[in-house]
């Protein structure tokens, strides 16, 4: 069954230093991977998502993510940090024949100013 | 435009109580689902609509959970004879349809039970 690893619970990082979310993935074929971010009592809204058109996916707000099938990897990075980045990281899969999401068990993400 | 809306955005009842939660999703989407958050976890999948057919429900975690989208739009969520191990947020999410098509969420309706 598919599945990913998100590791690191918590990540704190200084303003406008890099921000890496670590997400590893576990799947017998080629994955769709997405990275959503979610605010306090809010819904999860997509940054961005990988369905094998280009290795290296750009989001919105700065994200971007890289897809590496040698580490059955998809970390998200941003290069400078913002105070309005603080909120919680969810890495999801889904395979081809099954449109729903399998999630990661998130990355709660504090800037610190 | 307007998004996937949840009804209601807070709800409790007691154990044993009957409750409905509604979703709203983007018009013409195609594809619904239901999503389970408990506190500080991911969300897991409970159930999928396309258009009014439920094709998984696998996710549905007893049989007192039951999901219906009648005309292929609105969607409910019941859970009947509610357990104290019910209280999370319950996630909506649409999407036009196809595996690489990102789902679009609403905030969601927190359920606790008492």
């Amino acid at each position: 069954a598919q599945s990913v690893t998100q590791l690191g619970s918590h990540v704190s990082v200084s303003e406008g230093a890099l921000v890496l979310l670590r997400c590893n993935y576990s799947s017998s074929v080629p994955p769709y991977l997405f990275w959503y971010v979610q605010y306090p009592n809010q819904g999860l809204q997509l940054l961005l998502k990988y369905t094998s058109a280009a290795t290296l996916v750009k989001g919105i707000n700065g994200f971007e993510a890289e897809f590496k099938k040698s580490e059955t990897s998809f970390h998200l990075t941003k290069p400078s940090a913002h105070m309005s980045d603080a909120a919680e990281y969810f890495c999801a899969v889904s395979q081809d024949g099954n449109e729903k999401l399998t999630f990661g068990t998130g990355t709660r993400l504090t800037i610190i100013p | 435009g307007a998004g996937v809306s949840q009804s209601p955005r807070y709800k409790v009842a007691k154990r044993g109580q009957d409750v409905a939660l509604r979703c709203d999703p983007i018009s013409g989407h195609v594809s619904l689902f239901w999503y389970q958050q408990a506190l500080g976890q991911g969300p897991e999948f409970l159930t999928y609509f396309q258009n009014e057919a439920q094709l998984d429900k696998s996710g549905l975690p007893s049989d007192r959970f039951f999901a219906e989208r009648p005309e292929g739009s609105v969607s409910t969520l019941k859970i009947q004879r509610t357990q104290q191990e019910d209280s999370a947020v319950y996630l909506c999410a649409s999407s036009p349809g196809g595996f690489f098509q990102p789902q679009h969420f609403g905030d969601g309706t927190r359920l606790s039970i008492l």
